[in-house]
């Protein structure tokens, strides 16, 4: 089983559209939550850090659940712009900052 | 966040020969990583470089293979060596964000596109 899971996609969504992500992790020590984005042939942004009491930015939510070990991510309102790969990250407890990555999620948004 | 920098922002490489990566930063950091994206693939760390410390490899990548060096908190280098075609990928650095309260954000250089012919 992969350490971090994500369905690969791709979400073709229409513009407006909420559209959301699962990402699991197997391992119960998993500290630190991220998802990144990243647009064809650029590096990984930060997109948000994962609280365990959830956390939103715009039209931007996350959230985590320790209980299932999986985080959330909703886009609401998508724009064409939206349209890149999600990639969730975890840290494991005493891993020095060690981000291991899931497959990413492609979104597609179309007009 | 900091901002980073690599060179060469990307490369075609004979096989056989090796590739020195610059990653540039532009604050002190006291830990940076080098990763690999492979084609269609996610990122993968290859190993984490300390200052004044070897680097740490994680499993399957080793330091004959891709050297690392890190002479100060805000520079580090990673060797390619002896490259195959398998070894054609994005090359990327990172480093541990600074905001206050919040551990564990890193951000990534803009990478650095490896072909091996």
């Amino acid at each position: 089983r992969k350490e971090v899971e994500q369905d690969p996609g791709p979400f073709n969504v229409p513009e407006g559209a909420t559209v959301a992500f699962n990402c699991t992790y197997s391992n119960s020590a998993s500290q630190s939550f991220f998802w990144y984005r990243q647009d064809c042939r650029k590096e990984p942004k930060l997109l948000m850090s994962v609280y365990s009491s959830g956390n939103e930015d715009g039209r931007f939510t996350a959230q985590l659940n320790r209980a299932s070990q999986y985080i959330s991510l909703l886009i609401r309102d998508s724009k064409l712009s939206d349209s890149a790969t999600y990639l969730c990250a975890v840290v494991l407890s005493g891993g020095y900052n060690k981000l291991i990555f899931g497959a990413g999620t492609r979104l597609a948004v179309h007009p | 966040s900091a901002v980073i920098s690599q060179k060469p922002s990307r490369d075609i490489c004979q096989r056989g020969t090796s590739l020195t990566i610059q990653c540039q930063v532009d604050s002190q950091v006291t830990m940076m990583f080098w990763y690999r994206q492979q084609p269609g693939q996610s990122l993968t760390l290859i190993a984490t470089a300390n200052q004044g410390s070897e680097a740490t490899y994680e499993s399957g990548f080793v330091i004959d293979k891709f050297p690392i060096s890190r002479p100060n908190l805000t520079f580090s280098t990673l060797t390619v060596s002896n490259m195959s075609p398998e070894d054609s990928s994005i090359y990327l650095c990172s480093v541990v964000g600074g905001r206050a309260g919040v551990y564990n954000e890193q951000f990534f250089g803009p990478g650095t596109r490896l072909t091996v012919l």
